[in-house]
């Protein structure tokens, strides 16, 4: 089964500051995305990094704030631009494996503070 | 809008009981998912339910798909410590959107 890792596991940033987030996959995926958790809440679909274009955003998310790269079929980034206490959260990627439509593997998530 | 409830938010069961939660869509959905998150852990994809009327089994896990597409269970009988976690469902509206359910945390007491 594939490795699907994630940079920083956590981080505890100062507010107006950006954070990058990175995820990489050992094997060639067709889906990444990025979501967001708070503690003891469900995810929320931040956006779908598409690879060679722009991500597509979810309502209520922004490339401004969320500017999201995607180079290659194994490796993506999340920027957190701008950082405010309310962006405290777990920032989880996902994939999609060819030809497996619509099951997402999850990475190990980032956990971000914001003070 | 689209949402995707699921019932009950919070289930404490004795070791040994049955466990059952309930997703529903406002909307038909075109496939639903179902993830286990242990505490301090990511999503876990389970299985995946397409068809109208599917059930699917994982050993104690039974997985159902309503007739409608709008509503999915997962029954776990004979619970373990090892089942302790939020369970997610997850689907794709006909309009290829993609929504998590809220999740239902289950404590399983020794």
């Amino acid at each position: 089964s594939a490795v699907i890792s994630q940079k920083p596991s956590r981080d505890i940033c100062q507010r107006g500051t950006s954070l990058t987030i990175q995820c990489q996959v050992d094997s060639q995926v067709t889906m990444m995305f990025w979501y967001r958790q708070q503690p003891g809440q469900s995810l929320t679909l931040i956006a779908t990094a598409n690879q060679g274009s722009e991500a597509t955003y979810e309502s209520g998310f922004v490339i401004d704030k969320f500017p999201i790269s995607r180079p290659n079929l194994t490796f993506s980034t999340l920027t957190v631009s701008n950082m405010s206490p309310e962006d405290s959260s777990i920032y989880l990627c996902s994939v999609e494996f060819p030809g497996i439509y619509y099951e997402q593997y999850f990475g190990p998530g980032t956990r971000l503070t914001v003070t | 809008g689209q949402q995707v409830m699921q019932i009950p938010q919070y289930q404490h069961v004795q070791e040994g009981e049955d466990f059952t939660t309930y997703c529903n869509s406002s909307t038909t959905l075109s496939n639903i998912q179902w993830y286990k998150q242990r505490p301090g852990g990511h999503p876990v994809f389970l299985i995946q339910l397409v068809k109208s009327g599917e059930v699917k089994k994982q050993k104690r896990l039974t997985f159902q798909f309503g007739e409608a597409k709008k509503n999915s269970s997962l029954h776990i009988t004979a619970t373990q410590t090892t089942d302790v976690g939020t369970y997610f469902c997850a689907g794709t509206n006909t309009g290829n959107q993609f929504y998590f359910g809220t999740g239902t945390s289950l404590t399983v007491i020794p």
